[in-house]
Parts: C-alpha cells; structure tokens; sequence
C-alpha cells in the first residue's frame, strides 16, 4: 500500500492563480480530511469527509473547495489564491469505526505535505 | 468546541536525559487525546493515544503519556531520549462522538550530543 499520497510535493503561485491539490489513499478510508500547517498555529483543519459525496467545512474553509466523488481521492482547490494562503498542507484519512459510538479513534494517516507559496 | 494548549514551544535536551512535553486541554464533553510526532520535511505519525481505561498510555519509541482528567492534561514523557527523537509534537483532542481533530501549537524537540 502507498498510504496516503499527494501531489505536489512544492509549488508556488501567483495571486489570483488557480489550483487542485491532489490527495489519493489506497486504503479504502471513508474519511478524509485536509489540514494546513502554519508556524506557531499547528494544524488546522480546512475540510473533511465522511465518504463519497459528502463533504464539511472545518475550522478555516475560506478560500478553498473540495469534492468527494471517490472512496480513494480527495482533492484540494484553490480558486484564486492568495498570499495568506502560504502554508504546508496536509492530508489525512482514516477508517471509520461501523459501531454507534463514531469517532476517530481509528488512527488518521498523513501524507508527507505539499509546500505552497503565493507570491 | 475544544481547544488544545502545548506549554512550551521549544524544548532543548541532552542525549540520555528525560523529557517531558505539555499538553492542556478543554472541553466540555468527554474527548479522545492524540501526541502526534512530525520529523523534518515529513507527515505526522501517531505517537500514542488516550481513548478510555488505564490513564497512562504507552506508545511508539519509549514514549508514554498520562491522562488527568481533573487537571485537564496529557503530558508526553520519554526517560531518555536520542538524537532521532528531535522533531515537532503535537498534541490533539477529538471530542469523543467528533472525527475533527484540534492540534497544539506544537513543541519543537531539539536533543543535542
């Protein structure tokens, strides 16, 4: 198994530019999420999923758009970029527990990250 | 909603010597409580978890952490830590019915020779 994969690994931008961040698991995890990691902030998350077709924000949506239209990719969209938008991005996923008491207790996986920079 | 406050930013140690990183959190439901340990230029991997049970939870590379839920913390200690143990720690909480998890600043662990 890859575990968990993401493209780019560096990327830089222009303000304004567009962009898909790519995020793949082999896993066959029904949650997914995506976090960005800021000096001295930890991580934060931007959106997560519960499985295919279902998507919610997090705690900083603003600027970004996911879909989920398979169990295995998750991709992250930048519609105009901006420099606030300068972080390292991560993404994540896990199994989902199938009992009535739901929660990540299933360990998340984490991708190694995509640097991006918007100049 | 939760928060996650990691006390210290930076940790300097010597080869051979304990370690201890902290951890407060709050929340007002019951919680799950992750240590998270990120090496240069990778990903986070799970050191340990708190779920329910036995207070004191052992994890990956002689790490061990203890819940206390009276003083609302989860401190990570190592007795004797390596120079591959420098990296960035995190500390995170999930409510316990929730999938989001909310990190710490994080804790950067530098172990010298």
């Amino acid at each position: 198994n890859a575990g968990v994969t993401q493209t780019p690994k560096f990327q830089v931008l222009k303000t304004g530019q567009s962009m898909t961040l790519q995020c793949a698991q082999d896993m066959n995890h029904e949650y997914m999420s995506w976090y960005r990691q800021d000096p001295g902030m930890g991580l934060r998350l931007i959106h997560y999923s519960v499985g295919a077709g279902i998507t919610d924000q997090g705690e900083v949506p603003n600027g970004y758009n996911v879909s989920r239209s398979t169990t295995e990719d998750f991709p992250l969209r930048l519609l105009s970029a901006a420099p606030s938008q300068t972080s390292v991005y991560f993404c994540a996923s896990s199994s989902t527990p199938r009992t009535v008491v739901r929660g990540p207790y299933n360990e998340q996986f984490f991708g190694p990250g995509t640097r991006l920079t918007v100049l | 909603a939760q928060s996650v406050t990691q006390l210290d930013s930076q940790v300097p140690v010597f080869e051979e010597a304990p370690v201890e990183l902290r951890c407060n959190y709050s929340s007002s439901v019951s919680v799950y409580l992750f240590w998270y340990v990120q090496y240069p230029n990778q990903g986070l991997q799970l050191l340990l978890k708190y779920l329910s049970g036995s207070t004191l939870v052992k994890g990956i590379n002689g790490f061990e952490a203890e819940f206390n839920k009276s003083q609302t913390s989860f401190h990570l200690r190592k007795p004797s830590v390596h120079i591959s143990d420098t990296a960035e720690y995190f500390c995170a909480v999930s409510r316990s019915n929730d999938y989001k998890l909310s990190f710490g600043a994080g804790t950067t662990v530098t172990v010298r020779a």
